[in-house]
């Protein structure tokens, strides 16, 4: 089974900041990778699919990149509606994962 | 616009089955540009890929469930369904249904989701 770990677990920063959340897959998956937000009580929504490829309506601030093993997920100027927990998924092969999730809080 | 909804007992005993639907609206779960999914959250934790199903009968399950849990659809309804049987408390989680992003494995679309609580 392929393990994603994300880092950081926990990020603050400020409305206006540039962030970068990472996430390191056991094996190569590129570039099947998935990036989700999700607030508190909500269903996640997907932001970023194929690693770099941005869904229709998720602001452009919104970018995914990477290749491999090693995937990014960056938020150009954050709005305060982007203050949320992150979680990137593989789909290279089943059983599809998670990663543990990184909690993006207001500095 | 597709909506998925999530509907069934919220509270099951320990041992006992766990039974979900997923109402699709908006679309039809017989396309065969799409797969369909179970996900599971428990209170507090990280997402959980529970199993997929294509409309023509594949399904496939995570190894750590796949003993004790079966998709099934129903096309005549728009619906499929998520059963898992013997559960423990370790299977308190918010569940949702979603569908896969046309050919790929990302979840484009997703259901509310259900908190089922296992506790007698």
């Amino acid at each position: 089974d392929i393990q994603l770990t994300q880092s950081p677990s926990t990020l603050s920063a400020s409305v206006g900041d540039r962030v970068t959340i990472n996430c390191r897959a056991s094996l190569s998956i590129s570039p099947w990778v998935a990036w989700y937000q999700q607030k508190p009580g909500k269903a996640p929504k997907l932001l970023i699919y194929k690693a770099s490829s941005l869904e229709s309506g998720v602001p452009s601030r919104f970018s995914g990149s990477g290749s491999g093993t090693e995937f990014t997920l960056t938020i150009f100027s954050l709005q305060p509606d982007d203050f949320a927990t992150y979680y990137c998924q593989q789909y290279n092969s089943y059983p599809y994962s998670f990663g543990q999730g990184t909690k993006l809080e207001i500095k | 616009q597709l909506q998925l909804q999530e509907s069934g007992p919220r509270l099951v005993k320990p041992s006992e089955t766990l039974s979900l639907t997923c109402a699709v609206s908006g679309g039809s779960i017989s396309s065969t540009s799409f797969y369909w999914g179970w996900i599971r959250q428990p209170p507090g934790k990280g997402l959980e890929w529970v199993g997929t199903f294509y409309y023509s009968g594949s399904t496939y399950y995570n190894p750590s469930l796949k003993s004790r849990v079966t998709i099934s659809v129903d096309t005549s309804k728009n619906q499929f369904s998520l059963t898992l049987r013997s559960v423990t408390a370790a299977d308190t989680a918010v569940y949702y249904c979603a569908r896969h992003n046309g050919g790929g494995g990302d979840f484009d679309f997703w259901g509310q989701g259900a908190l089922v609580t296992v506790s007698s």
